[in-house]
């Protein structure tokens, strides 16, 4: 199973909107709406931020939207904050029955 | 709170054997899936397998299949990682994390344990 296609770094001045792609194929995003997304800090744990496409886990800031069209997932996070900078991955469940990550997004907040 | 512990940093030589654990706490832990996560250093995060310790019905991914144990002990709300012969490119920090089903999202993770593989 190979790993979602998501880009090595994405980056936006605070206040602005930036979105993360995920690229999948019909045998994981495409396929079902479990996709999630998690944050990483460096050295920390991750940390689950959109669960089933577009939902998020309570005390998620509502920042942090997802969405999905075909085989690509996103992750939209408006409002840009120092404290988002951190690497963020998707993550789809498969018809492998098995889970898949992405290769992971460092953001950086300029 | 709800949470998982996992044991602390192993440094070890190549060929030797090695078990790590990731403790749940303040949840059924036999209610729900625990999965282990490698994270190599600097790259990106890959499930290796996951257990229901209600049953201890365990499936790994492909690339995982074979070459680790992925265990549970319900009665002490404990999941195990172990590898019976360790290589240098097992290096890597293993996250346990939580999930309702085989499906959903890992809503609750572990901190983390390093394993130093070295000659």
């Amino acid at each position: 199973q190979s790993a979602l296609t998501q880009p090595a770094s994405v980056s936006g001045s605070p206040g602005q909107s930036i979105t993360i792609s995920c690229t999948g194929t019909s045998s994981d995003v495409g396929a079902y709406s479990y996709v999630s997304w998690y944050q990483q800090h460096p050295g920390k744990a991750p940390k689950l931020m959109i669960y089933e496409v577009t939902n998020r886990p309570s005390g998620v800031s509502n920042r942090f939207s997802g969405s999905k069209s075909g085989n690509t997932a996103s992750l939209t996070i408006s409002g840009l904050q120092a404290e988002d900078e951190a690497d963020y991955y998707c993550s789809s469940y498969t018809t492998s029955s098995t889970r898949v990550f992405g290769g992971g997004t460092t953001l950086t907040v300029l | 709170e709800v949470q998982l512990v996992q044991s602390g940093a192993e440094v070890k030589k190549p060929g030797e054997s090695l078990k790590i654990s990731c403790k749940g706490s303040e949840y059924s832990f036999g209610s729900y899936w625990i999965a282990w996560v490698r994270q190599m250093p600097g790259k990106g995060l890959e499930c290796m397998g996951i257990i229901y310790p209600g049953d201890s019905d365990t499936r790994y991914s492909p690339s995982f299949q074979g070459q680790v144990t992925i265990s549970a002990d319900k009665s002490i709300s404990t999941a195990y990682l172990q590898w019976s012969s360790l290589k240098a490119s097992d290096t890597a920090i293993y996250y346990c994390a939580r999930s309702r089903t085989p499906v959903d999202a890992f809503d609750i993770w572990g901190q983390g344990t390093m394993v130093t593989v070295s000659s």
